[in-house]
């Protein structure tokens, strides 16, 4: 079966070091989102991308950035973890237009900056 | 900017109770209104929305748009300890391509 799966899925990691989330999806789906969840403001969009070699930002952007080389995974990197980016974050896959509400979430990975 | 305000923030209730949670939403253009459920882990699909007054019924939980009045409201009858979860609701950009959440409301069913 197709699915979307996040690694690793819990991590803790210093202030200053960098880090990868990585996210990995099989059902060929042209859009990838990452999120984090934290409480009090629901999923916020950090960057996202509509096919490989396109990536853009969106609502919380700063301190990540993500790379798209292929169809199938859309790591996350944190340049220099700093501990307001202690949070669940969450991938997501979705079809191209009008099949947003399809969007496949992955498991999280709940990152704790120290 | 497309906006997605639920409420209430968190409920508790008891077991065969029923709740009504409710979604406001300020999109450019409306495509349609997405509930999702969150347990411990990922967001899963529940309901899309695309038409005014027409019920989407899954077993016990039903959802319905208002279109005019800019809302959807998510009812679960007989609740269950198993309906525990955080309910999202969501609206897609203009392009159709990216989803807008509201912070979502905490339920809690005690037996």
């Amino acid at each position: 079966d197709a699915e979307i799966t996040q690694s690793p899925r819990h991590k803790i990691t210093e202030t200053g070091r960098q880090v990868t989330l990585a996210c990995h999806q099989t059902w060929n789906h042209n859009n990838m989102f990452w999120y984090r969840q934290d409480l009090g403001h629901g999923l916020r969009l950090i960057h996202y991308s509509y096919g490989v070699q396109d990536t853009n930002k969106g609502e919380v952007s700063d301190g990540y950035s993500v790379s798209r080389s292929n169809t199938e995974d859309l790591p996350l990197t944190l340049e220099s973890a700093a501990s307001s980016q202690t949070s669940v974050y969450f991938c997501a896959s979705s079809e191209s237009i009008n099949g947003v509400g399809k969007a496949f979430f992955g498991q999280g990975t709940r990152l704790t900056v120290v | 900017e497309d906006k997605v305000v639920q409420s209430p923030l968190s409920l508790v209730v008891h077991e065969g109770d029923t709740v009504t949670l409710n979604c406001s939403y300020e999109v450019t253009n409306f495509r349609s209104l997405l509930w999702y459920k969150q347990e411990k882990k990922a967001p899963t699909f529940l309901f899309m929305l695309t038409s005014s007054g027409i019920e989407k019924k899954s077993g016990r939980l039903s959802s319905i748009l208002d279109k005019k009045e800019l809302f959807s409201i998510l009812n679960i009858t007989a609740t269950q300890t198993g309906d525990s979860a955080v309910y999202l609701c969501a609206v897609p950009n203009n392009a159709g391509n990216m989803l807008t959440f509201g912070g979502g409301t905490r339920l809690m069913v005690k037996p």
